[in-house]
């Protein structure tokens, strides 16, 4: 059982719609929550960092951790066709991060 | 302030060749890493510098697979000899200090013919 768990899409929604991506982990010791988006042959650019539970916002994103239940989510509120790429979670454990396997998002004009 | 950077963006070798990565991290972060993602899989970590020193290698496939930060600056990895399972892309990232809050650079895609 892989430590972290993603849907890997794709995903496709029209232009302006809410977006929700979410991510499991089963290690109660992650602490730090991180979202990274990806795009085509780039490397992952950070988006959101949250530590422990809680809500985060961010102009039209909003980072969720609710470690009760070992889910993580990314809300893009009015997501515009730019914010196609992938969205990669990824967790800190002692200094190395563990990543999922990342959704493909498509957002549609 | 520049970000992390990678040399070079795309290395085609045969297996048996040696390759040498490069990474250049932020100015001012003394923490370091490479992580690797192969064809379907995840990114995954290979090690973690502090400075010149190795913090972690847990990471590291084999012993064909060697890493080193000279002055706490620049890092290189170096894969020989170089395996078709080898092949994917390899990011370097930096943190200034304590946890979370990496910078990865565009990578560099090693393929292995």
């Amino acid at each position: 059982q892989k430590e972290v768990e993603q849907d890997p899409g794709p995903l496709s929604v029209p232009e302006g719609a809410i977006v929700s991506l979410n991510c499991t982990y089963s290690n109660s010791a992650f602490q730090y929550f991180m979202w990274y988006r990806q795009y085509s042959r780039k490397g992952p650019e950070l988006l959101m960092y949250t530590y422990s539970s809680g809500n985060k916002e961010d102009g039209r994103f909003t980072a969720q951790v609710d470690k009760s239940s070992k889910y993580i989510s990314l809300f893009i509120r009015d997501s515009q066709p730019s914010d196609s790429a992938t969205y990669l979670c990824a967790m800190d454990s002692s200094y190395k991060l563990i990543f999922g396997s990342g959704t493909r998002l498509l957002v549609r004009p | 302030e520049a970000g992390v950077t990678q040399f070079p963006s795309h290395s085609v070798i045969e297996k048996g060749q040696t390759v040498t990565l490069r990474c250049d991290p932020i100015s001012g972060h003394d923490n370091l890493y490479w992580y690797r993602r192969v064809m379907g899989k995840e990114i995954k970590f290979l090690l973690h510098f502090v400075k010149e020193s190795k913090q972690d290698e847990s990471g590291m496939p084999n012993n064909r697979f060697l890493a080193e930060r000279t002055g706490g600056t620049y890092s290189t990895l170096k894969v020989q000899p170089a395996e078709l399972e080898d092949s994917g892309v390899y990011f370097c990232a930096s943190m200034y200090s304590g946890l979370g809050e990496q910078y990865f650079g565009p990578g560099t895609r090693l393929t292995v013919t």
